[in-house]
């Protein structure tokens, strides 16, 4: 089993819908969650950190987590084309002696917003 | 203020030379990651760097690879007898380090051809 999963994609949504991004990890220990956008060409960029179950809400994004199920996800509301990106979900590796906060990249899951 | 720089930007090299990239992290940031990604595919792990610990090397593909940083901060990558199959973009992030605030911040990457 991979450490951190993420269906690959493509995911194409319409302008305006819901797009639902899906991340799962196998490290019950983990306590940092994390989602990066990355444009074709470009660096990866932070938009949404999460460190408790439930949800977590910035501007139209919504990043929800549930530890029992070792599961998080990203919403990105009302969709736009600029949306359109690879975003990565990525978890720390959890209590482990030097290797605490060493985080995990998952594959990353292709995003299209179709106008 | 300023954010996590890497020098060259570009580098261009011929298959059998040595090359050394370079990057600054964020001032105070204690964790520090480098990353290789090829086109079209996902983030790959090389090496971590926390603080005054011993570093992660379990991503580093070969032993032509090595990494160092110097007075926990300024970190060199170095890449000997380049051959083709290293062309890629490198990255590097960098964290404040401890669970569970390790956000890292991506700097704008090094792309490597290796002709």
């Amino acid at each position: 089993q991979k450490e951190v999963e993420q269906n690959s994609g493509p995911l194409s949504v319409p302008e305006g819908a819901i797009a639902s991004l899906n991340c799962t990890y196998s490290d019950r220990g983990s306590q940092s969650f994390f989602w990066y956008r990355q444009y074709s060409g470009k660096s990866p960029e932070l938009i949404m950190s999460i460190y408790s179950n439930g949800d977590k809400e910035d501007g139209r994004f919504t990043a929800q987590l549930n530890k029992a199920s070792q599961y998080v996800s990203l919403l990105i509301r009302d969709s736009q084309p600029s949306d359109s990106a690879t975003y990565l979900c990525a978890v720390n590796k959890g209590p482990m002696k030097t290797s605490y906060d060493k985080v995990i990249f998952g594959p990353g899951t292709s995003l299209s917003v179709i106008p | 203020g300023a954010g996590v720089s890497q020098s060259p930007s570009n580098k261009v090299t011929e298959k059998g030379k040595d090359v050394e990239l370079r990057c600054d992290p964020i001032s105070g940031h204690t964790a520090l990651y480098w990353y290789r990604q090829s086109l079209g595919q996902g983030l790959e792990f090389l090496i971590y760097f926390q603080g005054n610990s011993a570093p992660d090397k379990s991503g580093l593909p070969s032993d032509r690879f090595s990494a160092e940083r110097t007075g926990g901060s300024v970190s060199t990558l170095t890449i000997q007898r380049t051959q083709q199959e290293d062309s890629a973009v490198y990255l590097c992030a960098s964290s404040q380090g401890g669970v569970p605030y390790n956000e890292q911040f991506f700097g704008p990457g090094t792309r490597l051809t290796v002709l």
